[in-house]
């Protein structure tokens, strides 16, 4: 099993609905979770950090975390074309060293005008 | 915000040449780095962790001795590819954070590529 997993997609939304993207990972002991976003040929830029149980939104975007089901997501209201991109789950915790992260493969998103 | 550097963006070179590639932290300071590795189309693959004042520590599969790494100060880690060869063509990123369970800021990134 990967430490962190996502739907490689493409996940494919017309603009304006609302994009729902969705990542587990396995280490149960993990603390700190971030969504990234990489368009093509450019490198990850963060877009949201989550440490506790809910949701958390800034903006157009909310990231919902279930730690008893190792479930994180990321939800993008009103999606643009702008938001086509990959976007990257990663995950921190003990046993992956304080610092480091595991990314997920990424999901690509595709948002058609 | 944290703000992470990376110099070159872009260099060509031929085969069997050394480049490197520098990454800063600009408005904190790092006591570890990351350097990552992205070929077209794939995910992210963590190459090593730089540790300043140390060793580097390099993932399963890397080289040490082809992607020689320097982190001499708090702000400051280089990636050097040795004999580079066509293969080695890539993205390389850097990223680092100020603390543990604090987000990875990326550098722009160095697109590589070996003639």
């Amino acid at each position: 099993q990967k430490e962190v997993e996502q739907n490689s997609g493409p996940l494919s939304v017309p603009e304006g609905a609302i994009a729902s993207l969705n990542c587990t990972y396995s280490d149960r002991v993990s603390q700190s979770f971030f969504w990234y976003r990489q368009y093509s040929g450019k490198s990850p830029e963060l877009i949201m950090s989550i440490y506790s149980n809910g949701d958390k939104e800034d903006g157009r975007f909310t990231a919902q975390l279930n730690k008893a089901s190792q479930y994180v997501s990321l939800l993008i209201r009103d999606s643009q074309p702008s938001d086509s991109a990959t976007y990257l789950c990663a995950v921190n915790g003990v046993n992956t060293g304080f610092q480091k992260l595991v990314f997920g493969t990424g999901t690509r998103l595709l948002v058609s005008p | 915000g944290a703000v992470v550097s990376q110099h070159p963006s872009r260099v060509i070179c031929k085969s069997g040449t050394s480049v490197k590639i520098e990454c800063r932290s600009l408005d904190f300071q790092a006591t570890t780095m990351f350097w990552y590795r992205q070929f077209p189309k794939q995910s992210l693959m963590l190459m090593a962790t730089s540790n300043e004042g140390s060793k580097a520590t390099y993932e399963q599969g890397v080289e040490k001795d082809k992607f020689l790494i320097n982190h001499a100060s708090l702000t400051l880690s280089t990636l050097t590819v040795t004999s580079a060869h066509p293969e080695d063509s890539s993205f390389y990123i850097c990223s680092a954070n100020g603390q543990a369970n604090s987000p990875l800021h990326f550098g722009n990134g160095t697109r590589l590529t070996v003639t």
